[in-house]
């Protein structure tokens, strides 16, 4: 089956407590992105990554990492999480080189104590 | 800065009636304009999308409608049925220094009635 993986789904840390959210995809895409779900905010894109070893800055990647080393992994780092950092996040791929087409994998709850 | 604004966080709607979710934008270089779904503890999935050169595009029971002019966009679902209930996002996708980006609306909880 096609799908968008994410792990964890549920996270509660302290802050400065590093952690990673893995994401997968067995899609073969090349364009993949992490997102950011805020009540009243919509989706905020936190980095994106158009192909293998290349990635950038989205809307808000403050306190973030991503690397890039394979085609189908897509982690997000957080180096010191912080409470502002509590949110619902949403990894992401598309086949095309852009954000039009994707398809989201199903969310990963963080709250940072 | 909301470039893509929904100022409806809610709407409810009888089953079987017309359900309209409304969307303002305010960048005219985006070029496509997007519709997400969205359900509890799941990911966003891709509902219907109009290119900024047309002002209608229909997909079975949802249509979605580009007023340039106006920067507006609505979604219509005809006729709402209880599966319909979840979030909308709105979203509109433009170039920015060679990379294409997706900006989203805040949403609209969409509930139907029976």
């Amino acid at each position: 089956e096609a799908q968008v993986t994410q792990n964890p789904r549920y996270l509660i840390t302290v802050t400065g407590k590093k952690l990673t959210v893995t994401c997968s995809q067995n899609m073969n895409h090349e364009y993949m992105s992490w997102y950011r779900q805020d009540p009243g905010l919509g989706l905020r894109q936190i980095y994106y990554s158009m192909n293998v070893e290349v990635t950038d800055k989205g809307d808000v990647p403050e306190g973030y990492k991503v690397s890039r080393k394979e085609k189908r992994n897509f982690p997000l780092i957080l180096e010191s999480p912080s409470p502002n950092q509590t949110s619902l996040y949403f990894c992401a791929s598309s086949p095309a080189q852009g954000p039009k087409t994707q398809y989201f994998g199903p969310g990963t709850r963080l709250l940072v104590l | 800065d909301q470039q893509v604004k929904q100022n409806s966080p809610s709407l409810s709607v009888q089953e079987g009636r017309i359900s309209i979710l409304n969307c303002d934008y305010t960048n005219s270089m985006f070029d496509y304009f997007l519709w997400y779904k969205k359900y509890p503890a799941e990911g966003p999935t891709f509902l219907i999308s109009i290119s900024s050169i047309k002002d209608k595009n229909e997909d079975g029971r949802f249509t979605v409608f580009l007023n340039k002019s106006a920067k507006h966009l609505s979604l219509h679902i005809v006729p709402s049925q209880p599966g319909d209930s979840a979030v909308y996002f709105c979203a509109a996708t433009v170039w920015i220094q060679g990379a294409q980006k997706l900006v989203f609306g805040q949403g609209t909880r969409l509930t139907i009635n029976p």
